[in-house]
């Protein structure tokens, strides 16, 4: 049972537009939600993250929108470099585990 | 920054031995280490949740006594791979959180396993 689904394996984006990284899930128990960059061969990096009592967060060039009526949340990156183009995985927890559950990942290339 | 490091990075062995991997948190005590492990192309699957000086806490389906966790220290867990076999091969990640927190968690950069 896949919590946590981000339902597009890959994405490709020309440097300087918008990307857009959808991830859904399932569990309304879910308040706390993350987004991580991951190169092959290497540990995940924390990007940002957002609470469910709010619906936008912002940190430069990478804002995460959450949706909770509709289970979804987006990261945008604008404007896309290539040295953004990595693996992006979507995670939640819920308060009462504060386990991390993690999306499939999607693939992101920013084209020069 | 907080820095998680795994050792080794890389781990090649025959079927039947053991393995074991490090993970330290080189700037902080970790209060809350985590195992994870991944397949090619797939998420981090979470395979147990360690305290320092207490039990892991095993996720449904993963083996505990084939994979032995160790959180002997505030910066210092270990996960023991017993008995490995080529299903075993794949990519284990560690991370460590400083707190009750475990959103806030640090990642390693991660192992990877061949077992022949």
């Amino acid at each position: 049972d896949q919590q946590v689904k981000q339902n597009s394996p890959s994405l490709s984006v020309q440097e300087g537009r918008i990307s857009i990284l959808n991830c859904d899930y399932t569990n309304s128990m879910f308040d706390y939600f993350l987004w991580y960059k991951k190169y092959p061969a290497e540990g995940p990096t924390f990007l940002i993250s957002i609470s469910s009592i709010k619906d936008k967060n912002e940190d430069g060039r990478f804002t995460v929108f959450l949706n909770k009526s509709a289970k979804h949340l987006s990261l945008h990156i604008v404007p896309s470099q290539p040295g953004d183009s990595a693996v992006y995985f979507c995670a939640a927890s819920a308060s009462n585990t504060g386990k991390l559950i993690f999306g499939q990942g999607t693939t992101l290339q920013v084209k020069p | 920054g907080a820095v998680v490091s795994q050792h080794p990075s890389w781990v090649i062995c025959k079927s039947g031995t053991s393995v074991k991997i490090e993970c330290r948190s080189l700037d902080f005590q970790a209060t809350t280490m985590f195992w994870y492990r991944q397949f090619p192309k797939q998420s981090l699957m979470l395979m147990a949740t360690s305290n320092e000086g207490s039990k892991a806490t095993y996720e449904q389906g993963v083996e505990k006594d084939k994979f032995l966790i160790n959180h002997a220290s505030l910066t210092l867990s270990t996960l023991t791979v017993t008995s490995a076999h080529p299903e075993d091969s794949s990519f284990y990640i560690c991370s460590a959180s400083p707190g009750t927190m475990e959103e806030t968690q640090y990642f390693g950069p991660g192992t990877r396993l061949l077992v022949l």
